[in-house]
């Protein structure tokens, strides 16, 4: 079965750091781009990140410098290490399969991240 | 940034209805266009890409169009397990953005 699983999420202080995890099974995993997106409270979805299959990675001004997306070795991990973190980070984080068509076609369940003293 | 905007932001409507979402790119981003249903509690699901594709599994009551700035997603003969939030995403050129979503409500 194709899966993704994040881990990681917590309760965090402004300017604290985070590592998020997301565990991938039943493909592949090195022959797809992969993506965070994050979702406030509010509801609204925002692209996070991304690292494509040559390891290039991509982020939006909201969270660059301060964000680093990386895939694992042989363990078939994603991975987001946030530092600096805001309350305006404060989110459910996803972490999503990108297919070459532009089908971004799996999602993993989400991991909560609460940044706030 | 490209900028996706969404309308109507809710929606009312009857089992058996057809329904028409509007999203709109702040500029041209050709046939990159994703769409989403997200259900509470839940994560997002691919709708369509490609404007106009359908993921394998998705029923044919959804059908996606448009290209440049203007896309639609409709939806016939609307079902209670259609209600959800829709979000449309642009994926022309990072950052990917995403729509405010529109809440369809039966």
């Amino acid at each position: 079965e194709v899966q993704l699983v994040e881990s990681g999420g917590g309760l965090v202080q402004p300017g604290g750091s985070l590592r998020l995890s997301c565990a991938a099974s039943g493909f592949t995993f090195t022959h797809y781009d992969m993506h965070w997106v994050r979702q406030s409270t509010g509801g609204r979805l925002e692209w996070v990140s991304a690292i494509d299959t040559a390891g290039d990675t991509y982020y939006p001004g909201s969270v660059k410098g301060r964000f680093i997306i990386s895939r694992g070795g042989a363990d078939n991990s994603l991975y987001l290490q946030m530092n600096n973190l805001r309350a305006d980070d404060t989110a459910a984080y996803y972490c999503a399969r990108f297919r070459s068509s532009g089908n971004m076609d799996v999602w993993g369940q989400g991991t909560t991240v609460i940044v706030a003293s | 940034d490209i900028q996706m905007t969404q309308s109507p932001s809710s929606l009312s409507a009857s089992i058996g209805d057809r329904v028409t979402l509007t999203c709109r790119a702040s500029q041209d981003i050709s046939h990159y266009l994703a769409w989403f249903q997200q259900k509470p509690g839940k994560a997002p699901k691919s709708l369509i890409f490609g404007a106009s594709s359908l993921p394998s599994g998705v029923p044919s009551k959804f059908s996606g169009s448009g290209s440049g700035t203007d896309f639609t997603l409709t939806i016939s003969s609307l079902q209670p397990e259609d209600f959800g939030t829709y979000y449309c995403q642009q994926y022309k050129s990072y950052p990917y953005t995403f729509g405010q979503g529109t809440k369809l409500e039966i």
